[in-house]
């Protein structure tokens, strides 16, 4: 079966460090994919993380333990325009669909 | 740099109405897919569609859809009767080869059947 976990909703305020988990159990698992998506608007890819550790990436990183299945997505120095819904999504071993969670999202106050 | 494109972006139907979704994937790329979204839910994955053919598709994907690739370049998605609940947004997505690459999404197709 697949189950992806994200918190519904979080706030902060602009210039801090937000941290978004996720947790899943997915059948087979493979690798982890992190999207942004702006309202009305599609997923925009951020990071994929397929072994254990940090992945950096600018302002963003996302973090994997397979053992744990968890991962978790790094914002810092936030921005206005990071106000958006974060979304993971996990892909398995023999297919590449990309399973989403529901996804979090995140206001960032002045 | 290169993008994928929809068409169109806003469709509204009546119910019991074909709807035919068109997407244009990116030049390079060799796998497409949908998934659709409906509003305030989480996007689900459809169907992925590689070397002329599906090669998996959800339990949403039933009868009533069926995608094509009519053309090098375009990639359709057909709804043949809509039903109120297909109202949902509709993004094409496609990736080269490789495993791990990342998908790219279209901008969607909001389709709206009353």
């Amino acid at each position: 079966g697949q189950n992806i976990d994200q918190p519904t909703e979080m706030t902060a305020t602009e210039g801090a460090i937000v941290q978004i988990n996720c947790t899943y159990q997915t059948s087979g698992f493979n690798g982890l994919f992190w999207y942004q998506q702006h309202a009305g608007e599609a997923p925009t890819f951020l990071s994929y993380n397929v072994l254990d550790g940090l992945e950096e990436k600018g302002r963003f990183s996302s973090f994997l333990s397979r053992s744990k299945g968890y991962s978790y997505l790094l914002l810092k120095e936030l921005q206005m325009k990071d106000s958006a819904s974060y979304l993971c999504a996990c892909t398995s071993y023999n297919t590449d669909k990309l399973i989403f969670g529901t996804g979090t999202r995140l206001q960032v106050f002045p | 740099e290169p993008e994928v494109t929809q068409t169109p972006s806003h469709q509204v139907t009546q119910m019991g109405q074909e709807v035919i979704l068109r997407c244009v994937p990116i030049s390079n790329h060799l796998y497409f897919y949908w998934y659709r979204q409906i509003l305030g839910q989480k996007v689900e994955f459809l169907v992925s569609f590689y070397n002329n053919e599906i090669s998996e598709k959800s339990e949403i994907f039933d009868d009533q859809f069926s995608v094509e690739r009519p053309d090098g370049s375009n990639f359709t998605l057909k709804i043949r009767s809509t039903k109120l609940e297909d109202s949902a947004m509709y993004f094409c997505a496609s990736r080269p080869s490789g495993s791990g690459n990342e998908q790219f999404f279209g901008p969607g197709t909001r389709l709206t059947v009353l």
